[in-house]
């Protein structure tokens, strides 16, 4: 099994739709998870870091389930510029590195 | 904003001559990485760095790479001996404690 594992998509969305990712991780004691952003030959951009509790920022909302290892991001309201690859993050445990998934492409059209 | 400054943004070089890929972290995060993608394919760690050593490497991170933070600023990756395959994007990245990473904008090696 992958360190981490997302559906690599590609989503393809209209503007205004709601679209959710889904990752899921094979260390249950990983500890710290993250969803980042990467635009076509750029760097990857944290996008959010996501809670036991679940957090939001303003039309991202990240969940996080531990007891089936797996993390969500949902996007509402898309927008074009939301048109990326997202990637799931989660450290390997006992140390804090970070190991990424294959990433989600989304695409916002008109 | 702090960055992560990464130079060169792109270097050629031939198959078998030695690249230095250089970066300079943000300047209060102690914890420094080296991670790697080629086109079309995911972000692949390297090797992670603290308190001036390794603390960790990939499979990928053979006896042709080192690492080396020579002055309390650069951090620098080095390929002794180039192959077509190591041919990517390389990003540095760094972080203070629990966050997330933050990354430079990369250099792409092309080997030819």
């Amino acid at each position: 099994r992958k360190e981490v594992e997302q559906d690599p998509g590609p989503f393809n969305v209209p503007e205004g739709a709601t679209v959710a990712f889904n990752c899921t991780y094979s260390n249950s004691a990983s500890q710290s998870f993250f969803w980042y952003r990467q635009d076509c030959r750029k760097e990857p951009k944290l996008l959010m870091s996501v809670y036991s509790s679940g957090n939001e920022d303003g039309r991202f909302t990240a969940q996080l389930n531990r007891a089936s290892q797996y993390i969500s991001l949902l996007i509402r309201d898309s927008k074009l510029s939301d048109s990326a690859t997202y990637l799931c993050v989660v450290n390997r445990a006992n140390n804090n590195d970070m190991r990424f998934g294959a990433g989600t492409r989304l695409t916002v059209k008109p | 904003e702090p960055e992560v400054t990464q130079t060169p943004s792109h270097q050629v070089t031939q198959m078998g001559q030695e690249v230095i890929l250089r970066c300079v972290p943000i300047s209060n995060h102690l914890y420094f990485y080296w991670y790697r993608q080629i086109l079309g394919q995911k972000v692949e760690f390297l090797v992670s760095f603290y308190n001036n050593e390794i603390s960790e490497k990939s499979e990928i991170f053979d006896d042709q790479f080192s690492v080396e933070r020579p002055d309390g600023s650069n951090f620098t990756l080095k390929i002794r001996s180039t192959k077509l395959e190591d041919s990517a994007m390389y990003f540095c990245a760094s972080r203070q404690g629990s966050d997330g990473y933050t990354f430079g904008s990369g250099t792409r090696l092309t080997v030819v």
